[in-house]
């Protein structure tokens, strides 16, 4: 199985800070990674797929980085509505995916 | 716009089998390129794949949980089903049926996610 790590796994920002979070896979998995935002109690949103290809509707101070076994998500500017936990998904080993275990972003 | 809702019982009693449906809406579970599955997440914690099925009807399982899992479509109705055998209250979690885009031909993801249902497993 291929195991994703994250760091940090929790981290405090202020409104307008540049946030990066990095995801970390056990073994190389190329550019088959995805990013997804949860807020509390709904359902996890996909930001990024493919490392670095934004989702339709997703704001542009969203982005991503890597390939191989490193990682990275970018928040340019972080917005109010932006504190939320953010998973990473790898899809190498499609139909079996494994998520990362989340960094939380909150308010500093 | 394609929508997902879950349901079925929100209490499971221990050591029985917790049984969700999920129905498709503003899309098709026969629709090629696509799988359809479950994902958990324990109060609290993180997200846990627990399978899938692809549009041919191969199904797939988290090889940890794969001798408690059963996952089936009913085509029909256009919904498909988890059942999860022998359950503990380590199986207590909400529960999200979403589909996985397998058609860019690069990375799959998980595009489209039901609201997710609280089920909660107790003696």
């Amino acid at each position: 199985d291929i195991q994703m790590t994250q760091s940090p796994s929790s981290l405090s920002a202020s409104v307008g800070d540049r946030v990066t979070i990095t995801c970390r896979a056990s073994q190389t998995i190329s550019s088959y990674l995805n990013w997804y935002q949860q807020k509390p109690g709904k359902a996890p949103k996909l930001l990024i797929y493919a490392a670095s290809s934004l989702q339709s509707g997703v704001p542009s101070r969203f982005s991503g980085s890597g390939s191989g076994t490193d990682f990275t998500l970018t928040i340019s500017s972080l917005q109010p509505e932006d504190f939320a936990t953010y998973y990473c998904q790898q899809s190498y080993s499609t139909p079996h995916p494994t998520f990362g275990p989340g960094t939380k972003v909150v308010i500093k | 716009q394609l929508q997902l809702q879950a349901s079925g019982p929100r209490l499971a009693k221990t050591s029985e089998t917790l049984s969700l449906t999920c129905t498709v809406s503003g899309g098709s579970v026969s629709s090629s390129s696509y799988y359809w599955g479950w994902i958990r997440q324990p109060p609290g914690k993180g997200l846990e794949w627990i399978g899938s099925f692809y549009f041919s009807g191969t199904t797939y399982y988290n090889p940890s949980l794969k001798s408690r899992v059963t996952i089936s479509v009913d085509t029909s109705k256009n919904q498909f089903s988890l059942m999860l055998s022998s359950v503990t209250a380590a199986d207590t979690a909400v529960y999200y049926c979403a589909r996985l885009d397998d058609t860019n031909g690069w990375s799959s993801y998980f595009d489209y996610w039901g609201q997710g249902t609280l089920v909660t497993v107790s003696s």
